[in-house]
């Protein structure tokens, strides 16, 4: 099975620390995504990857930054983290095709104090 | 991109069909028609996707209008773990290789309760 793993599942964090939340997938797949998921606002895309080093901004990146050095892994940079961005976070993967489901991570519940 | 609307929710007994409704009104002949659920902390799942025709597989089975305006995601004898919200969302395969037109955007979906 394809797995999307995500290197924490809860995080406590402080105003202003920097944060990296860590995204590791194992079938080659070119596409990764990573969401936000707050309750009433569904899931939110912040940014995704279609290749190595490649970025694309989805509907919410103000605040974030991400980083792709690695096919396997995408990582997602809170720079400077803040109370609103207390939420869940989503990793997926995929290949590049529309035909071919998203395979996500379980999630990382980050609070920021 | 193309939206989707379902009921906010639905209930079900267990052990019974329940058929999970979506429209699609503005689809455009390149869209895919995908289905995730997701269950009670946990990050989506992949259910099933189609295009015209209708589409079977272990987990559900995905009816779709002929003109492909509506579809329907049918879970043939619902139990307590079918419990979740069930998302129904349009990806464009024209979207090959990276660009706008190859991501999910996730409406609310639809709460799937299943009584004992």
């Amino acid at each position: 099975d394809v797995k999307v793993t995500q290197s924490s599942r809860y995080l406590v964090k402080r105003t202003g620390e920097k944060v990296f939340l860590e995204c590791v997938q194992d079938m080659d797949h070119e596409n990764m995504f990573w969401y936000r998921q707050d309750p009433g606002l569904g899931l939110r895309l912040i940014y995704f990857s279609y290749d190595v080093k490649m970025k694309e901004k989805g509907d919410i990146p103000e605040g974030y930054s991400v980083s792709r050095e690695k096919k396997e892994r995408f990582s997602l940079i809170l720079e400077s983290a803040s109370t609103n961005q207390t939420s869940m976070y989503l990793c997926a993967s995929s290949i590049g095709r529309a035909n071919y489901g998203y395979t996500f991570g379980s999630g990382t519940r980050l609070t920021v104090v | 991109d193309a939206k989707t609307t379902q009921p906010n929710s639905m209930e079900s007994n267990e052990e019974e069909p329940v058929h999970l409704p979506c429209n699609h009104s503005t689809i455009s002949g390149t869209d895919y028609i995908h289905w995730y659920r997701q269950l009670p902390s946990q990050g989506p799942e992949y259910v099933i996707h189609g295009l015209t025709s209708n589409v079977n597989n272990r987990m559900a089975s995905l009816a779709i209008a002929e003109d492909r305006k509506s579809s329907t995601l049918i879970l043939h004898r619902a139990t307590l773990r079918d419990a979740a919200v069930y998302y129904c969302i349009l990806r464009d395969f024209l979207g090959n290789y990276g660009g706008a037109t190859n991501k999910l955007i996730f409406g609310t979906g639809t709460l799937l309760a299943v009584q004992p």
